[in-house]
């Protein structure tokens, strides 16, 4: 299956600052990409869809001003939580759908390995 | 609107017992797929199955089989003999179109395999 990583897999920041989380589709390229957060012991909850060349398009109740997000190359998204703070700690997991020739809406969408981002 | 319910919160068996997994689903489209997802400690997410709402055959791959009954709105998740490796977070999620082709997660059932 395709690849998506995402780097890093963890990283400890202080309060204030700002971080930045890397999803790469290795062997395929991805006009969409999504991000989601998933509290401990609960379900993954979609923070917005990110589109290759355009604005990212965000759920309800998600601070854009906050979670910036770009999406730059059909291989690359960024999300930068900007002003961290502890409640923003939380795993966030990227996914990215294929796209171009003999893609649908359907395609399976790839999942990264997950970043896990604590605020002290 | 679009939901997945997993009603189970947490399940807890002993090795080689059979389990099942519930998830229900909500949606006005015709045209929609279903997943399955296996979520380890480690934290990535693991596909384990996708199913088109025009098929309604079930599935057996190895130890898991599916069962889709869309006259219940159900997709429902059966690991047979499990093993102490099957415990995992398992997530049952849905994409419509209607739904801009956003994934929607259920809220998770964590399984405990003992040995």
């Amino acid at each position: 299956g395709a690849v998506v990583s995402q780097h890093p897999s963890w990283v400890i920041c202080k309060s204030g600052t700002s971080v930045k989380i890397e999803c790469r589709s290795l062997d395929f390229q991805a006009t969409t990409m999504f991000w989601y957060r998933q509290f401990p012991k609960q379900s993954l909850m979609l923070m917005a869809t990110s589109n290759e060349g355009s604005k990212a398009t965000y759920e309800q109740g998600v601070e854009k001003d906050k979670f910036l997000i770009n999406h730059a190359s059909l291989t690359l998204s960024t999300l930068t939580v900007t002003s961290a703070h502890p409640e923003d700690s939380s795993f966030y997991i990227c996914s990215a759908r294929l796209t171009g020739q003999g893609a649908r809406w359907n395609t399976e969408a790839f999942f990264g390995q997950g970043t896990r981002l604590t605020v002290v | 609107a679009q939901k997945v319910t997993q009603a189970q919160t947490e399940i807890s068996v002993v090795e080689k017992e059979d389990v099942t997994l519930d998830c229900v689903y909500e949606t006005r489209d015709t045209t929609y797929y279903l997943f399955w997802y296996k979520q380890p400690p480690s934290g990535e997410l693991v596909f384990l199955i996708r199913r088109n709402s025009f098929d309604e055959q079930n599935e057996i791959s190895g130890r898991y089989s599916w069962n889709f009954q869309k006259s219940t709105s159900s997709f429902n998740f059966t690991i047979t003999a499990s093993q102490v490796v099957d415990s995992a977070v398992y997530f049952c999620a849905l994409r419509a179109m209607t739904g801009g082709f956003k994934t929607i997660f259920g809220a998770g059932t964590r399984l405990f395999v003992k040995a």
